[in-house]
């Protein structure tokens, strides 16, 4: 989606290693948001943020690290990553929470730990 | 907190009939609901939303979905399917999250096949 950018697209790491995925708006929406997206499970919240500086748990927020020192980016990274983390992540983000056209998507980041 | 359950994982329907994808929710305070749809290897894509007003909400590609206060629902619905609208859909509720914010809920997401 055009103003929200996800990178890698893909990315095989080993266990163990930390790997960061990046996401990048140029709305400058206020709320950012990392889910995983699991068969059986539909999608996650890892992490949110409601302002740069401003990060709060989601419901899956184990093994999982996020900043915002910038209100366009939001990076995640899995400090040591572990095959339970092979999935698909996707960054979303939102103005006025709930309004205008609700929450916008990156393309996602395909993972796989081996 | 918040919740939202999309009881079947997929639903099939013929070309050209009426198609219905059900969507359940918990919220506490007036709900914002969202139907979102998303293409194989694509990210999601916004379809329509309830805030407030009208209770049946029109969206993109001639979808619409009907808002029930009385048994929480906001089922999604296109009066005839296209094979082209075979994806993956999914329903969200906007709750307060523990800290404060309005953060969204989605459902497990409902595989809508349309058969030729």
């Amino acid at each position: 989606d055009a103003g929200i950018t996800q990178s890698p697209r893909y990315k095989i790491t080993e266990t163990g290693r930390q790997v960061t995925l990046m996401c990048h708006q140029t709305w400058s929406h206020s709320y950012m948001f990392w889910y995983r997206q699991d068969l059986g499970h539909g999608l996650r919240l890892i992490y949110y943020s409601a302002a740069a500086d401003i990060t709060d748990k989601g419901e899956v927020p184990d093994g999982y690290v996020v900043s915002r020192s910038k209100t366009e980016n939001f990076p995640l990274t899995l400090e040591s990553a572990t095959r339970s983390q092979t999935s698909v992540y996707f960054c979303a983000s939102s103005g006025v929470v709930g309004a205008n056209y609700g929450y916008t998507f990156g393309s996602g980041t395909r993972l796989t730990v081996v | 907190a918040q919740s939202v359950a999309q009881p079947e994982d997929q639903v099939n329907v013929a070309e050209g009939n009426p198609l219905t994808v059900k969507c359940t929710y918990s919220v506490s305070g007036n709900p914002y609901l969202f139907w979102y749809v998303q293409y194989p290897n694509r990210g999601l894509q916004f379809l329509l939303k309830y805030i407030t007003g009208d209770n049946l909400v029109k969206g993109s590609y001639g979808f619409e979905a009907e808002f029930n206060k009385s048994q929480t629902s906001f089922h999604l619905k296109k009066p005839s399917a296209l094979v082209s609208d075979s994806a993956l859909y999914f329903c969200a509720v906007r709750g307060l999250a523990s800290g404060g914010s309005y953060i969204p809920t989605f459902g497990r997401g409902t595989s809508l096949i349309v058969h030729p």
